[in-house]
């Protein structure tokens, strides 16, 4: 089946560092990819997604492109907010279920 | 748009006594919803998929009578955690799709607390 192995966690950063939270996947066909954003005690939030290869998904500054070659969906920002400290998920989208990564726990001091 | 409502956001009860939590979506018809657990720091484990009208498809290791699942309409899925025990105490979440190919919206979470 598909699986997603991200990059572990915690990630702490500066205001205005750039980010990258690294996001491999393996799966069969051409799934669909997403980045999903949980704020505390919150449920999730669709960030980002593509849906084909060299498709790149981006909001609020966050930007992901769908490698094919490389199966990899990288979450990439130029400049951190406080207000982005969150838990970040990758997801790959198989014919009926959400696989989730492990999920990345992301702080930004100010 | 796409906004799906989850209640209670979070909810404190005794051992042996059962639980239900709602989901909804708001502004479009659920054709599927999901039902997930997250443990503390963990990611989130599937635990049933729900398509209106039919009996609920549990993940592997997920008991059945334990979580009834009741999605009887277009908008509403209901989950009711049966005879809960402190064990069952985790933050449930619930997510809608109107289409297979589209996104899953996900509602805020309920933190269920057993005593």
């Amino acid at each position: 089946g598909n699986s997603v192995t991200q990059m572990e966690g915690p990630v702490t950063l500066s205001e205005e560092a750039f980010l990258t939270i690294n996001c491999t996947y393996t799966a069969t066909g051409y799934p669909s990819l997403f980045w999903y954003v949980q704020y505390p005690g919150e449920g999730l939030q669709l960030l980002l997604k593509a849906t084909k290869a060299d498709d790149k998904g981006s909001n609020k500054g966050f930007e992901a492109t769908y490698r094919k070659e490389t199966t990899s969906f990288h979450l990439e920002k130029g400049s951190v907010q406080v207000s982005d400290s969150a838990v970040y998920f990758c997801v790959v989208q198989g014919a009926q279920k959400l696989v989730f990564g492990q999920g990345t726990r992301l702080t930004i001091n100010p | 748009g796409a906004v799906v409502s989850q209640h209670p956001s979070r909810v404190i009860c005794k051992s042996g006594t059962s639980v239900k939590i709602e989901c909804r979506s708001l502004d479009f018809q659920a054709t599927t919803m999901f039902w997930y657990r997250q443990f503390p720091k963990q990611s989130l484990m599937l635990m049933a998929t729900s398509n209106e009208g039919s009996k609920a498809t549990y993940e592997q290791g997920v008991e059945k009578d334990k979580f009834l699942i009741n999605h009887a309409s277009l908008t509403l899925s209901t989950l009711t955690v049966t005879s809960a025990h402190p064990e069952d105490s985790s933050f449930y979440i619930c997510s809608a799709r109107d289409e297979p190919n589209q996104p899953q919206h996900f509602g805020d979470g309920t933190r269920l607390s057993i005593l």
